[in-house]
């Protein structure tokens, strides 16, 4: 398995929900990575987690909340987001930090 | 100055020949360099890895690095239309900022038939 799975692909919320996007990895990686894409931008690393500890955080609000439940799941909760966060949520895996990323399909998050 | 730039496009190379992608990197103790392709829609795919100054080649790419210089670039041989996509450019971070992969803006590539 060669995959990084993110669920779900698309979705919707308005700004007092609170949902969460998860990631799923089976490579033995150990390293899990949340970035936030914009259209027509690059992606903007959001958090690095490396053996499961939270190691990166690019200054993100607080209104994003990663976890990493297990080597394998990487969440990111969401809660009181703004329209401006609509973006692409991409996940990604590496053996280790500065190795290769395994990037997910991403999950697009339109926030009304 | 960003941390990692790329040649401003769009390019636009015709079908059989070679495009020349290049990046900079402003942070010295960078470990290592990575080439994504993307696709509109799509997440960023690896085109190329390389760690170490001189050139690696990989079928029809070739990505050279000169840390000295802090360069990088990828050369795309025989372009097909198929290669028309977004490259980006992609810095591993060491030091105290270990684990942290910084993107370059990316370069739009249009090859026509």
């Amino acid at each position: 398995d060669t995959e990084v799975t993110q669920t779900p692909k698309h979705l919707v919320m308005g700004m007092t929900n609170k949902k969460s996007l998860k990631c799923e990895q089976h490579m033995g990686h150990r390293a899990m990575y949340w970035y936030k894409q914009k259209a027509k931008k690059p992606p903007e690393l959001m958090f690095v987690y490396s053996y499961e500890k939270l190691s990166i955080n690019e200054s993100v609000p607080s209104r994003f909340s990663p976890e990493c439940p297990n080597s394998s799941l990487l969440n990111l909760h969401l809660h009181a987001l703004q329209p401006e966060d609509s973006a692409l949520y991409l996940c990604a895996s590496s053996q280790d930090p500065l190795n290769v990323l395994t990037f997910g399909a991403g999950s697009r998050l339109t926030v009304l | 100055q960003k941390e990692v730039e790329q040649n401003s496009g769009p390019l636009s190379v015709p079908e059989g020949a070679i495009a020349s992608l290049n990046c900079t990197y402003s942070d010295r103790v960078s470990q290592s360099f990575f080439w994504y392709r993307q696709y509109s829609g799509k997440s960023p795919e690896l085109i190329m890895s390389i760690y170490s100054n001189g050139d690696k080649e990989d079928g029809r790419f070739t990505a050279q690095l000169n840390k000295a210089s802090q360069y990088v670039s990828l050369l795309i041989r025989d372009s097909q239309p198929s290669d028309s996509a977004t490259y980006l450019c992609a810095v591993g971070a060491g030091g105290t900022s270990y684990g942290k992969l910084t993107f370059g803006q990316g370069t739009i590539l249009t090859v026509h038939p």
